[in-house]
């Protein structure tokens, strides 16, 4: 019953340097998306995906890229680490279902620091 | 555009005190409205939806009622518990993108 999981938990960055944060659902989804959680900002879409092959932006885009080769993964990428980028990412999906009404349903987030 | 506006915290409340946590929203077209949970240290939990107006969605004691009149989704509980403490987001989904608010934290003491 692993729904949807995260990796890593904990990464602590040096300014530059790149690295992925994985996602993998096994719910079978075609909705995925990623977002970044700051104090007193709630949630930030970063990119979202519809199903394989198919990626697009949402609100927060830059200094990230995302990639959907499978249904199961969506892997997030930070090419070049900014202090800025320091917060705590969710991976989350959802069935498409008759529209985009279903719930999507978290990870349990990767806190990325950036020194 | 679409936004969504949260009540600011945080609150602390008696246990079995009554709770409203307010939301109001922005969109276009007709967005379905979400409550989420997220306890510490997890990542966020559907709590209720209401996909129409005037639809009342329920789960755990919490209900939420979709007002297209007052653009609101606002968060009720008759009796809250200590296990209810947790940040609770109003979220809307009008389309392929989703829009949380800022998170409400709730705190209840015995």
């Amino acid at each position: 019953n692993a729904g949807v999981t995260q990796t890593p938990k904990f990464q602590v960055l040096k300014t530059g340097q790149s690295m992925t944060l994985q996602c993998a659902q096994d719910m079978n989804h075609e909705y995925m998306s990623w977002y970044r959680q700051d104090p007193g900002m709630g949630l930030r879409l970063i990119h979202y995906s519809v199903g394989a092959g198919i990626t697009d932006q949402g609100e927060v885009p830059n200094g990230y890229n995302v990639s959907r080769s499978t249904t199961e993964d969506f892997p997030l990428r930070l090419l070049s680490a900014a202090p800025s980028q320091t917060s705590v990412y969710f991976c989350a999906s959802s069935s498409l279902g008759t529209g985009f009404d279903q719930p999507q349903h978290f990870g349990d987030g990767t806190r990325l620091s950036i020194l | 555009g679409n936004s969504v506006t949260q009540m600011e915290g945080p609150v602390t409340l008696s246990e079995e005190a009554f709770l409203t946590i307010n939301c109001t929203y922005t969109a276009t077209g007709y967005p379905s409205l979400f409550w989420y949970v997220q306890y510490p240290g997890e990542g966020l939990q559907l709590l209720l939806k209401a996909t129409k107006a005037d639809d009342k969605g329920s789960n755990k004691g919490f209900e939420a009622t979709y007002r297209k009149e007052t653009t609101s989704f606002h968060l009720e509980k008759g009796s809250v518990q200590v296990s209810d403490s947790a940040v609770y987001f109003c979220a809307l989904g009008p389309g392929n993108q989703f829009y949380f608010g800022t998170g409400t934290s709730l705190t209840v003491i015995p």
